[in-house]
Parts: C-alpha cells; structure tokens; sequence
C-alpha cells in the first residue's frame, strides 16, 4: 500500500544549526511529495512540494529533493530559527482515483535560542 | 497563493447538539475537499472525500450518519457533527485541491471543537 514514514521526534537544535527531517514512501506509481508546517495552534501551511524524481522544492530556506532511487523526500535546512518550532509533515498525493493525501506521522522540531 | 479558509476557527458546544463547520476555497474551485481529523500531537486522520455534487466517500470506521459532509458547491464544504459528546472534541481540518498546479492541496486553518 501506500504510506509515509518520518523520523520520531522531537528533534531539539540550536539556533544555526542544520536541520535534517527524513522521510520515506511507499506508493504504487508516481506520487508527488509535499512538505506541510504546522505552527502551535494553527493549521498547515504547504512548505514545499516536488512533483517528480529528481525536482526540488525549496521555500523559506527549506529544501528537499525527490529520490526516486531511494524513495526518500529529506527536508533540510541549513540554518534553523527559533521561528522554525513547529511540527513538520511529510506527505504523498497520488493522482489516482480516491486523490487522497497520505501523512507521515509528524516530526517536532525545537529550535532552542 | 490558493486561500482555503475554514470557519469557525473555536466552537464549543453542548453535549448532545449539533455543529457545522465550513470550508470554502476563497480564490479556485474545488471538485474535491477532504476533512481531517487531528488528535492532540498526532497526525491527521483522514475522515472523508467530498466531491462536489455527489455523496462524500468516508474512510473505514468513520461514522457517516455523525459526520454530515456537504460539498454543495465548488467552493464550500460543510461538516456537520451531529448530536456532539465530548469524544468528538477535536482539531478538524479541511483541504481542497487546486488544479492546474500541479494539482496542490490546500488547507484550511482547521476548527477546534470543544464538546462540554
């Protein structure tokens, strides 16, 4: 079947530090990937989304490449904010006919100042 | 970019009532709208489709007859949570796609619903 998997969390950083969030799929076809946001008490934000192998989406310093070969959509960052606290999804969209999103589990990300 | 806006954004309702919550699309039309289900800390659920003009397909173990959906037009959905208990306290969240970019999902702000 279809699915999404993320790294646990929560992952706690300083403030510059790198950010890698992992994530991986399993899809039966050619899913586009996207990146959602969530900040404290809010709904989610699109971050940043890829639409075929090899694309990368890239938003407010975020970044992740499509990886077909490895069925993998990592998000990175190279400098993390104490604004960029939030719990981050991963998801896949498969264009078939229920059109449906598929998360991951949600990753918490805590910037320490 | 796309707008997906829902409302309310809080609701409190008695036990026993019933609430609708809407879901509109402010700047595209939507065909399909899906509502979420998120439970504190945890990922959302998918609850349902709803395609406009036809009856929302719902996913296994949704209780169709509590959860009301209507997509009566290409830009709003409504959910409807009949006769509330305070287990259906929860942060619901709607989505549309937006065609022609690559066929993006949007989402609304979600709803908290407190059932006392």
């Amino acid at each position: 079947g279809n699915s999404v998997t993320q790294m646990e969390g929560p992952v706690t950083l300083s403030e510059e530090a790198f950010l890698t969030i992992n994530c991986t799929y399993t899809a039966t076809g050619y899913p586009s990937l996207f990146w959602y946001v969530q900040y404290p008490g809010e709904g989610l934000q699109l971050l940043l989304k890829a639409t075929k192998a090899d694309d990368k989406g890239s938003n407010k310093g975020f970044e992740a490449t499509y990886r077909k070969e490895t069925t993998s959509f990592h998000l990175e960052k190279g400098s993390v904010q104490v604004s960029d606290s939030a719990v981050y999804f991963c998801a896949l969209y498969l264009m078939d006919s229920s059109y449906k999103l598929i998360f991951g589990s949600g990753t918490r990300l805590l910037v320490r100042p | 970019g796309a707008v997906v806006s829902q409302h309310p954004s809080w609701v409190i309702c008695k036990s026993g009532t019933s609430v609708k919550i809407e879901c509109r699309s402010l700047d595209f039309q939507a065909t399909t709208m899906f509502w979420y289900r998120q439970f504190p800390k945890q990922s959302l659920m998918l609850m349902a489709t709803s395609n406009e003009g036809s009856k929302a397909t719902y996913e296994q173990g949704v209780e169709k007859d509590k959860f009301l959906i209507n997509h009566a037009s290409l830009t709003l959905s409504t959910l409807t949570v009949t006769s509330a208990h305070p287990e259906d306290s929860s942060f619901y969240i709607c989505s549309a796609i937006q065609g022609g970019s690559g066929n993006t999902i949007y989402f609304g702000e979600g709803s908290w619903l407190t059932v006392v």
